[in-house]
């Protein structure tokens, strides 16, 4: 059973649009956090959230954790080739400061093109 | 944040034998994690392995088609054992950062014919 439901799967836009992937679950997680893929690469953390409610900006991407810490947003403004990748968003159960095992979204591939 | 040497990169395997998957931690962590990524999907956890004590499996894994190894603090291998075609993924090793993330080996893609 997948704990974390990613919508769209696949995404492909032109440079320069905004776009919004979401990330549910009915379980709460302590942290959410969200990551990118390229091929032959890991995943490599591009954002942790850990209040419900909490919004974090990084450059042209806007992170959301909801209210009851079971859902989350990842939004891209002016979308640029280089945001292409496999974006996966992933829930840790546990308490805070101590390692416990994160179970990862389905995942949402985004395509930008020019 | 810690830095993760993986290997091989890629391989290819003959169904029926194993391969060893191997990662190597810069600074020394408590637990590792070991996923598997199958093709066009996203990951699951395999296991967690502790220095010192048996490695902690997930559901539909087990000891015998997956023994790991975590003889010290800074290393850890996979074996996938008996491989059949099904089997063909991407293997990844992660630790916990300081920061509250984690931090991903490179993976391993393996396809068995």
């Amino acid at each position: 059973t997948q704990l974390l439901e990613q919508s769209p799967q696949f995404l492909s836009i032109q440079e320069g649009e905004n776009l919004t992937v979401y990330c549910n679950s009915s379980s709460v997680f302590s942290s959410l956090q969200w990551y990118r893929q390229e091929p032959g690469e890991g995943p490599v953390l591009l954002v942790t959230v850990v209040t419900g409610g909490e919004v974090k900006k990084l450059k042209r991407l806007t992170f959301q954790f909801g209210d009851a810490r079971k859902d989350s947003s990842l939004h891209i403004t002016a979308a640029q080739p280089g945001d292409t990748g496999l974006y996966l968003c992933a829930g840790e159960m546990g308490n805070t400061g101590t390692a416990s095992k994160l179970t990862f979204g389905t995942g949402t591939r985004l395509q930008v093109t020019l | 944040s810690a830095v993760i040497s993986q290997k091989p990169s890629r391989d290819i395997c003959q169904r029926g034998t194993s391969l060893t998957i191997q990662c190597q931690v810069d600074s020394q962590v408590t637990m590792m994690f070991w996923y598997r990524q199958q093709p066009g999907q996203s990951l699951t956890l395999i296991a967690t392995a502790n220095q010192g004590s048996e490695a902690t499996y997930e559901s539909g894994f087990v000891i015998d088609k997956f023994p790991i190894s975590r003889p010290n603090l800074t290393f850890s291998t996979l074996t996938v054992s008996n491989m059949s075609p099904e089997d063909s993924s991407i293997y990844l090793c992660s630790v916990e950062g300081s920061w509250g993330g984690y931090t991903f080996g490179s993976g391993t893609r393996l396809t068995v014919v």
